[in-house]
């Protein structure tokens, strides 16, 4: 089976621009996680969602959001970025009850 | 509160020598939990969870649950065993929310 994939993988954007982040997790899988990997506060998790609905979120300000289409992609959207918003954002997924996550590569977001 | 510790931000071993990374836990209730290790410009993955009592790359981890701990154990490290490790906790039933500790770095040296 592919892997969970993330696109793009680097991205450069200013402050107060929008940003949307896609995931494709593996084939089957129903759940998608998102994680954000800083150097100072290390992963912390966003959201999850499962069957196109929010199942969890994390303490984030509602400037992320995302959602889940049918197909089980997703994607992430942050708004008015800010500097502290530079970071490795991440997907999982997984398929169903307490199943193991599969991670993607990630995608590098730079704030200027 | 559900939080994960790693106390170690960097463990520094030479070739051959035994590893312990450690982790303790903070968690009401059944706990499960996992390790991840991310080398060098690859993905976070899987290296195991408790549950399933395997032992990879020769690493094992046993659940502790009087001290709360889950330390990641190898009697003779390699080289390539060099990464970032993170012990994470996996939330209440019925979610993907894993609880992330801030990870150590595990250098191995020739």
């Amino acid at each position: 089976k592919a892997g969970v994939t993330q696109t793009p993988r680097y991205l450069i954007k200013t402050r107060g621009q929008q940003v949307t982040l896609s995931c494709s997790p593996i084939s089957g899988h129903r759940s998608v996680s998102w994680y954000q990997q800083t150097p100072g506060q290390g992963l912390q998790f966003l959201f999850e969602y499962f069957s196109e609905t929010q199942r969890n979120k994390g303490n984030f300000p509602g400037r992320f959001s995302g959602r889940q289409f049918s197909n089980s992609r997703s994607e992430m959207n942050v708004s008015t970025l800010e500097l502290g918003d530079s970071a490795l954002y991440l997907c999982a997924s997984r398929g169903q009850g307490r199943e193991t996550q599969y991670f993607g590569p990630g995608t590098r977001l730079l704030v200027l | 509160a559900q939080r994960v510790t790693q106390p170690e931000k960097l463990l520094s071993v030479f070739k051959g020598a035994p590893v312990e990374l450690k982790c303790n836990y903070s968690y009401s209730g059944s706990p499960e939990l996992f390790w991840y290790v991310q080398y060098s410009r690859q993905r976070l993955q899987l290296l195991l969870r408790h549950i399933s009592r395997e032992s990879i790359k020769g690493f094992t981890a046993d659940l502790n649950k009087g001290e709360t701990s889950f330390h990641l154990k190898k009697p003779f490290a390699q080289e390539e065993d060099s990464a970032m490790y993170y012990c994470a906790l996996l939330g209440s039933s019925n979610t993907g929310k894993l609880i992330f500790g801030q990870g150590t770095t595990l250098q191995v040296k020739p």
